[in-house]
């Protein structure tokens, strides 16, 4: 079965600091990653996602991630942090149901904690 | 704003009674998704529809729920005979191509308390 992994339920970084937040998968076949972010009182936001191509993908608001096959991992960087990052960040696989389409799995999620 | 969205944005009700929930999908958009998202958890697919035929349903998607989307725009969730379990963030999504490497756009979400 398909599965996301974040082990951390939160990371605390200061502003100006690079930032990770981890993230493992189990799929069957080829892999299709996403990261979204959730700020309080609104829905998801999209940030990026891997599909194939190079392992390095770059999203909105200076993030990007690094695909690692032989790690089953897909985590979640920035250069430097931002107070304004603050906020719960989730790592999902696009798996395909029977007839094609496809559904989002998600991990538990890690609150991100950016402080001045 | 043309994003997706989502009536009504707090729903609090007594165990026992019917809610429904509205989702608009982005216009040109012909897929969309339920998701139900538990506090400290992440989003779990309820059911998926492509223009108007649902072509999924999560086995979460109990005999008390059903959702419709009538000429394949808005969609409607229903809850019937609402239990405490059902307290939750509903949320709604759509993307405009098939497979796995269209994101999916979601709305700000439907947060229900039943008390």
């Amino acid at each position: 079965a398909q599965s996301v992994a974040q082990p951390e339920d939160q990371v605390n970084v200061a502003e100006g600091n690079p930032l990770t937040v981890k993230c493992t998968y189990s799929v069957s076949g080829n892999p299709y990653l996403f990261w979204y972010v959730q700020y309080p009182n609104r829905g998801l936001q999209f940030l990026l996602k891997y599909i194939t191509g190079d392992n390095l993908v770059k999203g909105s608001y200076g993030f990007e991630a690094e695909f690692n096959k032989s790690q089953t991992s897909f985590h979640l960087k920035k250069p430097s942090a931002l107070v304004s990052d603050s906020a719960l960040y989730f790592c999902a696989v696009s798996t395909v149901l029977t007839g094609g389409y496809n559904k989002l799995i998600f991990g538990a999620g890690t609150r991100l904690a950016v402080h001045p | 704003d043309t994003g997706v969205s989502q009536n009504p944005r707090h729903k609090i009700t007594k165990r026992g009674q019917n809610v429904t929930f509205r989702c608009d999908p982005i216009s040109e958009h012909n897929r969309l998704y339920w998701y139900r998202q538990t506090l400290g958890q992440g989003p779990e697919f309820l059911t998926y529809f492509q223009n108007e035929a649902q072509l999924e349903k999560s086995r979460l998607l109990s005999d008390r729920f059903s959702a419709e989307r009538p000429k394949g725009s808005f969609s409607t969730l229903e809850i019937q005979r609402t239990e405490q379990g059902d307290s939750a963030m509903y949320l709604c999504a759509s993307s405009s191509g098939p497979g796995a490497v269209y994101e999916q756009y979601f709305g700000p979400g439907t947060r229900l308390t039943v008390t």
